[in-house]
């Protein structure tokens, strides 16, 4: 009974290149979310997706930051042309159509350099 | 908008006590949901527990009891008999939910607490 996964776990960037990361929900989850955790601060909401639909994205940088979650596949976060101030860790969680809780996966650690 | 409150950076208690984290929220919904999460070293964010707002007990999961004051808009974490193992950083965080009662979306996040259990 896989929870979310992650991948990759640990990222290494150059600035200038671009980050994917990786996020396959628990197994009929439908909802996906996307938070930011800076060093020493709180998650912070990015974009909230269901399948092939993006409902929420008012926490995702206007430049440079996109998210997908395809009908068969896992769920996207791409950051093209990455800065050090990208450099986070970037949680995936998941929850059921009509689930009152969110489930985390291990997060993406992103170093831009 | 919403706001979540954690004014303790750090706590610390020692093995066997009883502790508590304090959480106090802001928002104009009169439908949400309060849980917390917590971080271990590792790093990852594993859930405790969730609160309703129509939920009229207290909830509770093993050793984790939320204190839940609706009017004075507190969600306090008690973790009971503490073990060396429940040091970590402690997430208080909320979720508007919608008329229908199923979940919205984006949680907001406090600062959170950083727990260190002596021995």
């Amino acid at each position: 009974n896989a929870g979310v996964m992650q991948n990759p776990r640990h990222l290494v960037r150059r600035r200038g290149q671009e980050a994917r990361l990786r996020c396959s929900p628990v197994k009929g989850h439908s909802h996906v979310y996307w938070y930011r955790q800076l060093p020493e601060e709180g998650l912070k909401f990015m974009v909230y997706l269901q399948k092939e639909n993006i409902i929420d994205e008012s926490g995702m940088p206007k430049e440079r930051f996109s998210a997908e979650f395809p009908k068969e596949g896992p769920s996207i976060l791409r950051i093209q042309q990455v800065v050090r101030g990208d450099s986070a860790a970037y949680f995936c969680a998941s929850s059921p159509p009509f689930g009152d809780t969110q489930y985390f996966g291990p997060g993406t650690r992103l170093t831009v350099l | 908008a919403q706001k979540i409150t954690q004014t303790q950076p750090g706590m610390f208690v020692q093995e066997k006590e009883a502790v508590t984290l304090d959480c106090t929220y802001d928002t104009s919904d009169q439908s949400y949901g309060l849980f917390w999460y917590k971080q271990p070293s590792s790093g990852e964010m594993i859930f405790l527990i969730y609160q309703g707002s129509y939920d009229e007990q207290n909830a509770t999961e093993g050793r984790y009891s939320l204190n839940f004051q609706k009017a004075r808009k507190s969600a306090n974490l008690v973790i009971s008999a503490s073990q060396l193992g429940d040091s970590a950083m402690y997430f208080c965080a909320m979720r508007e939910v919608n008329a229908g009662g199923t979940s919205y979306g984006k949680l907001t996040f406090g600062q959170g607490t950083i727990l260190t259990v002596h021995p």
